[in-house]
């Protein structure tokens, strides 16, 4: 049974600092990781991809990857409350992506 | 540039029936997956089409079909609707799929309440 698995949170932090959020899974063939972001009542918008070990920046946004480790985060600099939301971890084991598995997602809180 | 169209967007069915969503993916996309969200499962793959034909299926019971057609789009299909099948149902496409470089898109998903 392949898995993800988020802490469910919420991670509550004061505006301006740093969230971050975390993801190990289960299957070591895993090939491409996805964080997604999603407002309560909106579906699933696309934050990050990585594909390789290492970190990846986009903004504000950072996120690493630890295949030895089967783990995977999402740094968040500089919260706003705007970044109040549900983050969703994504992995696809092969084959097409459109094969996502889905953590349960973890609630950020960011406060002012 | 037009994003994923999923119709309807709110819909209220009783039990035994049966539902079919739409989806229209981005101009180009040829990928279409379709998600079931619900509090307590989260965020569950139930099956993606690729040039009109199912390339990869969740664990979702027989009653949960689709299908696509030659444009791409593609339709969902739930029979015999159980209290249970109340969800977001969302629409996701992509260009091509593959295991890298191709972005997926969701739209805004249809919420289905079963009563």
């Amino acid at each position: 049974q392949k898995e993800v698995e988020q802490n469910s949170g919420p991670l509550s932090v004061p505006e301006g600092a740093i969230a971050s959020l975390n993801c190990t899974y289960s299957d070591r063939v895993s090939q491409s990781f996805f964080w997604y972001r999603q407002y309560s009542g909106k579906s699933p918008e696309l934050i990050m991809s990585i594909y390789s070990n290492g970190d990846k920046e986009d903004g504000r946004f950072t996120a690493q990857l630890n295949k030895a480790s089967q783990y995977v985060s999402l740094l968040i600099r500089d919260s706003q409350p705007s970044d109040s939301a549900t983050y969703l971890c994504a992995v696809n084991y092969g084959g097409s992506q459109g094969n996502l598995i889905f953590g349960k997602g973890t609630k950020l809180s960011v406060k002012p | 540039k037009a994003g994923v169209t999923q119709t309807p967007r709110y819909l209220i069915k009783t039990r035994g029936q049966q539902v079919t969503l739409s989806c229209s993916p981005i101009s180009g996309h040829r990928s279409v997956s379709w998600y079931q969200q619900t509090p307590g499962q989260g965020l569950q793959f139930l099956f993606e089409y690729f040039s009109e034909t199912q390339r990869n299926k969740g664990n979702f019971p027989g009653r949960f079909s689709g299908r696509q057609f030659s444009n791409s789009r593609s339709e969902m299909n739930v029979s015999t609707l159980e209290l249970g099948d109340s969800a977001l149902y969302l629409c996701a496409s992509s260009l091509s799929g593959g295991p890298s470089g191709n972005t997926i898109y969701f739209g805004e998903g249809s919420w289905l309440t079963v009563v």
